[in-house]
């Protein structure tokens, strides 16, 4: 089945530099990869996705490319600001065969120095 | 719209004891299904449902059954609780199986096995 990695498990930065999270799957097959973001006592919630037929998509300060060859896909913060400090997930899954069956990585834990 | 509610928010149970995790959504979403969050492992996938009366098994489903009899409604049980089921769980939904649709998260339940 599927296995995804994300790199690194916990980050921080100064306000107003960039982030960078990295994540690798397994299955070539995967062509769904959403990018999650929780906050402290809340539920995971959608910031971004891209499927496999694009190699990158932006939405104002969040960027993420995929590289299918590698099987690598990253989520870039840019201008980073206090209200980012979040724990982020990567996923992905094969929509064709799995339906929903989103497969998460462990996360990594952002923290945004003022 | 209330979304994805869950309830309890947090429960105590001792070894052995039984329980259910309620979950209903208002999104008329065919797609539900349950998560528990544990340090460093992300988000694993016990049980989930394509639509009523149709249940199947995610990565961790021993020790918790589902059922689904109402589109809205995805309770998750717990049989006879074990400290190993110390964790906080997730209900999920999305609007369509096998189309790429993000899945929207409820606040949680945090529990605890002793």
């Amino acid at each position: 089945g599927e296995n995804v990695e994300q790199h690194p498990s916990t980050l921080s930065v100064q306000e107003g530099d960039s982030a960078v999270i990295k994540c690798t799957y397994s299955d070539s097959a995967s062509n769904y990869f959403p990018w999650y973001k929780q906050e402290l006592g809340k539920g995971p919630q959608l910031i971004i996705d891209i499927r496999s037929n694009v190699g990158e998509k932006k939405d104002q300060r969040i960027a993420v490319t995929l590289n299918k060859t590698a099987k690598h896909f990253s989520l870039h913060i840019t201008e980073t600001q206090p209200e980012d400090s979040a724990v982020y997930f990567c996923a992905a899954s094969n929509m064709k065969t799995s339906y929903d069956k989103v497969i998460f990585g462990p996360g990594t834990s952002l923290s945004v120095i003022p | 719209n209330a979304g994805v509610t869950q309830t309890p928010k947090f429960q105590v149970l001792k070894t052995g004891q039984s329980m259910t995790l309620q979950c209903a959504q208002d999104m008329n979403h065919e797609y539900m299904s349950w998560y528990r969050q544990d340090p460093g492992m992300g988000l694993r996938l016990i049980h989930y449902s394509v639509g009523a009366g149709i249940t199947d098994q995610g990565e961790v489903p021993n020790g918790y059954n589902v059922s689904r009899s109402t589109t809205e409604d995805f309770p998750l049980r717990l049989l006879s609780a074990a400290p190993s089921q110390t964790s906080v769980y997730f209900c999920a939904s999305s609007y369509s199986p096998g189309k790429n649709s993000p899945l929207h998260f409820g606040n949680g339940t945090r529990l605890t096995v002793t």
